[in-house]
C-alpha cells in the first residue's frame, strides 16, 4: 500500500528555521516525483515544488522560488520541505503529494502538516 | 502564466447531476485531474487523465472536455459529496503544475 506520511504539527515565531518531512512506503521512492502543495486557512490549493528523489531534480513555482528549499534523502525514503526565516504569511497546511508517470496529476497524499508562525 | 478558471459555487439537490466546469486555454491538449476536499481532509484524486478514475471511486464521478471546458460530472448526487473540487493541469510550456480556484459543491 502506498503511504506518504508527514511530520506533525509545527508552532513557530516569526524569523525561526524550520523543516517538515514526508516519509515515503509501498513503492519506489526513487521513481516518482514528490511534490509539496500549501493550503492556506480557508484557502485554495498552491503548488509549491517537485523533486525527483532518484536524482534530485528539483523545480519550484515561481511563487515559492526562494521563499524555500525542497529536498530528499532517498536512502530513507524522506522528502523536505525547508524554511531559513518563516513569516506570518507562512502559516498553512502543507500537503506532500506524489506524481503520476507522465501527466503529472497527484495520485497520492500525505496527511498533510499544519505550520503555525506567530509571535 | 497558465489559468484554470472555476466557478467557486455550484448547488445541486440529492439524486440530481452536478456538472463543474474548470476553463483554461487549449486545456484540450492538457491532461486535466480532479480533486475531491472534505472538510478538515486532504485531497483526493477523484478522475485522472481527463476521464479516467482511480480505483475506488465511484462510477458516479466522470471527466470529460469540450473546447476549452473540462468538467467534472457527479450523478446522482449524494450528501456525502458536499466537498471542495479542484481541477488541476501540468503546463510543459512553463513546466508548471497548475491548480483551478476550487469550487464549493452544496447539496441543497
Amino acid at each position: 500500500e502506498v503511504q506518504l506520511v508527514q511530520s506533525g504539527a509545527e508552532v513557530k515565531k516569526p524569523g525561526e528555521s524550520l523543516k517538515i518531512s514526508c516519509k515515503g512506503s509501498g513503492y519506489s521512492f526513487t521513481s516518482y516525483w514528490i511534490g509539496w502543495v500549501r493550503q492556506m486557512p480557508g484557502k485554495g490549493l498552491e503548488w509549491m515544488g517537485i523533486i525527483y528523489p532518484g536524482d534530485s531534480d528539483t523545480r519550484y513555482s515561481p511563487s515559492f522560488q526562494g521563499q524555500v528549499t525542497i529536498s530528499a534523502d532517498k536512502s530513507i525514503s524522506i522528502a523536505y520541505l525547508q524554511w531559513s526565516s518563516l513569516k506570518a504569511s507562512d502559516t498553512a497546511m502543507y500537503y506532500c503529494v506524489r506524481l503520476t508517470d507522465s501527466t503529472w496529476g497527484f495520485d497520492y497524499w500525505g496527511q498533510g502538516t499544519l505550520v503555525t508562525v506567530s509571535s | 502564466s497558465y489559468v484554470l478558471t472555476q466557478p467557486p459555487s455550484v448547488s445541486v439537490a440529492p439524486g440530481q447531476t452536478a456538472r463543474i466546469p474548470c476553463g483554461g486555454n487549449n486545456i484540450g491538449s492538457k491532461s486535466v485531474h480532479w480533486y475531491q476536499q472534505k472538510p478538515g481532509q486532504a485531497p483526493v484524486l477523484v478522475v485522472y487523465d481527463d476521464s479516467d478514475r482511480p480505483s475506488g471511486i465511484p462510477e458516479r464521478f466522470s471527466g470529460s472536455k469540450s473546447g476549452n471546458t473540462a468538467t467534472l460530472t457527479i450523478s446522482r448526487v449524494e450528501a456525502g459529496d458536499e466537498a471542495d473540487y479542484y481541477c488541476q493541469v501540468w503546463d510543459s510550456s512553463s513546466d508548471h503544475l497548475v491548480f483551478g480556484g476550487g469550487t464549493k459543491l452544496t447539496v441543497l
